[in-house]
């Protein structure tokens, strides 16, 4: 069964370093997603991205984050100068057909990032 | 705005146990609701799901009904397996949303014993 992919399983990094998360959506899927949990706390909506455009963000996804499809498989989310508060797992996640919040978003198994 | 409120955890059974895992939300709109499971080491996976009043998601054993005039979906099964010791999310998805955002709860971890 497909499945979506993510690497690194476990960053860890200095603050004031630049991370990139990867993520390998399933293959036919148009519409992108990252969400993230700081230990302890909710999952957390950060962005959703379709035809090469973020349709909609979060509070949380300021001018550090951004985005991007850079081929035809991955998906990637940068953090431009990464804090303590951004350790935290992120989930990547992906669905097929727009009939918009009916659909299912399949999730990866998320990198834990760590700040230090 | 959008909230989810769910049971805190964790939450021990036995084998054969009744389950039920509350959840209530807030919505400006209607959403559609869901709940996914995240076994150990793995990510989040659809348990079930249903997109309007009155309806019934089912999976695995597993059953939610959709409640609009009480603004809940809490999940039971009637007799639990070692196998479902599990994360249980319970996510509405905002309707508002383009590409249909979701809500999280805080997660209720669930442990069943033999």
């Amino acid at each position: 069964e497909p499945e979506v992919t993510q690497t690194p399983s476990h960053q860890v990094t200095q603050m004031g370093q630049e991370v990139i998360l990867r993520c390998v959506p399933i293959s036919n899927h148009l519409y992108f997603y990252w969400y993230r949990q700081i230990l302890g706390q909710k999952v957390e909506f950060l962005v959703s991205f379709y035809n090469n455009e973020i349709s909609e963000k979060s509070e949380i996804f300021d001018d550090q984050f951004s985005v991007e499809r850079p081929d035809g498989s991955n998906f990637t989310l940068k953090i431009r100068s990464t804090k303590l508060e951004d350790s935290a797992m992120y989930f990547c996640a992906s669905s097929v057909i727009l009939a918009g919040p009916t659909d299912t978003q399949y999730f990866g198994p998320g990198t834990r990032l760590t700040v230090l | 705005g959008n909230s989810v409120t769910q049971m805190e955890g964790p939450v021990t059974l036995s084998e054969e146990a009744f389950l039920t895992i509350n959840c209530t939300y807030t919505a400006t709109g209607y959403p559609s609701l869901f709940w996914y499971v995240q076994y150990p080491g793995e990510g989040l996976q659809l348990l079930l799901k249903a997109t309007k009043a009155d309806d019934k998601g089912s999976n695995k054993g597993f059953e939610a009904t959709y409640r609009k005039e009480t603004t809940s979906f809490h999940l039971e099964k009637g007799s639990v397996q070692v196998s479902d010791s599990a994360v249980y999310f319970c996510a509405p998805a905002d309707r508002g949303s383009t590409l249909g955002r979701l809500y999280f709860g805080r997660g209720t971890q669930l442990t069943v014993w033999p």
